[in-house]
């Protein structure tokens, strides 16, 4: 597509709910992130994917966080068990690749509230 | 580890006024450098970016910044700010041929008409 895009843009979940947060990335991107935005604070890493493998799992907070990505496209975020201190945006951006002379491009972030 | 500190969180200028956005990094290594900006309403867009060569890297919308590797500074500068520049600007840092990019907290900037 023409841009990064993430669904839903906004999900309101009970305490100990499950969620999927959904990115399609660029077509063609071979790189694709995920990031976590809390309020009054920086873009946090969470996951990162090359194709479909993530070389780089060091950056999900818990074993609730996992992540897949499947036919080198689309990305799965699933929180399992959600907590209040898991409410954020979550932000998926796609790149041509690792270490390229582009930036990311980002979407527009799923703003996932835990109540 | 890598870090990103952008020393002011809240800016708020009069428009016409020149703006100068800090942001230092720690990494012993080479970097790529970057700054992004968020508008009200928007998603993260790339503002400018520096890789290699000329450490003075020009972006759009009349922004600048400058690499100064001895300071592991990549300071946000322009001119003469317009109300349309309002929003929420973060630097970022990635080691070269890295492929996670860290990003400082953001700075928001409020010019005023």
């Amino acid at each position: 597509g023409a841009g990064v895009s993430q669904s839903p843009s906004n999900k309101v979940t009970e305490k100990g709910k499950d969620v999927e947060l959904r990115c399609d990335p660029i077509s063609g991107h071979t790189a694709l992130y995920w990031y976590r935005q809390s309020l009054g604070q920086g873009l946090e890493f969470l996951i990162y994917f090359q194709g479909n493998s993530a070389p780089d799992k060091s950056g999900l907070p818990s074993d609730r966080f996992s992540a897949e990505r499947t036919g080198g496209s689309v990305s799965t975020l699933t929180i399992q068990r959600t907590q209040q201190e898991d409410s954020a945006v979550y932000l998926c951006a796609s790149s041509q690749g690792p270490g390229t002379g582009n930036g990311y491009t980002f979407g527009s972030g799923t703003r996932l509230t835990v109540v | 580890a890598q870090s990103v500190s952008q020393h002011n969180h809240h800016v708020i200028l009069s428009e016409a006024a020149s703006l100068e956005l800090g942001c230092n990094y720690s990494y012993g290594g080479t970097v790529n450098l970057f700054w992004y900006v968020q508008y009200p309403g928007q998603h993260l867009q790339l503002l400018l970016k520096y890789f290699s060569g000329d450490p003075l890297v020009k972006g759009i919308k009349g922004f600048e910044a400058e690499f100064i590797k001895s300071k592991f500074s990549f300071n946000l500068r322009k001119p003469s700010v317009q109300w349309s520049d309002t929003a929420e600007y973060f630097c970022a840092v990635r080691n070269t041929g890295g492929f996670k990019t860290i990003f400082g907290a953001g700075t928001r900037l409020f010019v005023k008409a």
